[in-house]
């Protein structure tokens, strides 16, 4: 079975521009979540979409928004991009329940110059 | 505020000895703990979990002890591997939360020296 993919796995972007990554969840899964990853603050999560529906939201300004289409893959996009915004951002999927396991992709790393 | 914390950032073992990972918490709601594994360039990997409702989860050369009262779990690695050299996270889920909703410690690299 194929893992969680994300692309782009690479990415620089200049202050003030926006961004779109993306995410292809485990085929069967329906809630993916979006992690933000700094070496100051560590994993910290974004938000979770299961069945095209925001299930969950972080404390993260509003800059930050996603989405999830019918075929469960996930978008997640940054607008005004800040210097503050590099790091690992890394996409999961689960089939559904708390007690399922959540399977994480290899991230994309956002650079913001 | 961290409610998830891991103090060492860093721990380094001997290969064949006990590898010893802690994480404190600092919401009493918390009813479910994670631990996951990190490599560089990698997603993490879920290693084990541990409901609030136990004490003790077992997997392999994995083990994982929760004691609510003291707010504080910790992950046995035994014997320890080189293989085993990652940054483990420690995580918690609150009531009627799923694991798309983890809450983080900052991670503890461990090196297993050969």
């Amino acid at each position: 079975k194929a893992g969680v993919t994300q692309t782009p796995r690479y990415l620089i972007k200049t202050r003030g521009q926006q961004v779109t990554l993306s995410c292809s969840p485990i085929s069967g899964h329906r809630s993916v979540s979006w992690y933000q990853q700094t070496p100051g603050q560590g994993l910290q999560f974004l938000f979770e979409y299961f069945s095209e529906t925001q299930r969950n939201k972080g404390n993260f300004p509003g800059r930050f928004s996603g989405r999830q289409f019918s075929n469960s893959r996930s978008e997640m996009n940054v607008s005004t991009l800040e210097l503050g915004d590099s790091a690992l951002y890394l996409c999961a999927s689960s089939f559904r329940d708390r007690s399922d396991t959540q399977y994480f992709g290899p991230g994309t790393r956002l650079t913001v110059l | 505020d961290q409610q998830v914390k891991q103090n060492s950032p860093s721990l380094s073992v001997q290969e064949g000895r006990i590898s010893i990972l802690n994480c404190d918490y600092t919401n009493s709601m918390f009813d479910y703990f994670l631990w996951y594994k990190k490599y560089p360039a990698e997603g993490p990997t879920f290693l084990i979990s541990i409901s609030s409702i136990k004490d003790k989860n077992e997997d392999g050369r994995f083990t994982v002890f929760l004691n609510k009262s003291a707010k504080h779990l910790s992950l046995h690695i035994v014997p320890s591997q080189p293989g085993d050299s990652a940054v483990y996270f420690c995580a918690a889920i609150f009531p009627g939360g799923s694991q798309g909703n983890l809450i983080f410690g900052k991670g503890t690299k461990l090196s297993v020296k050969p």
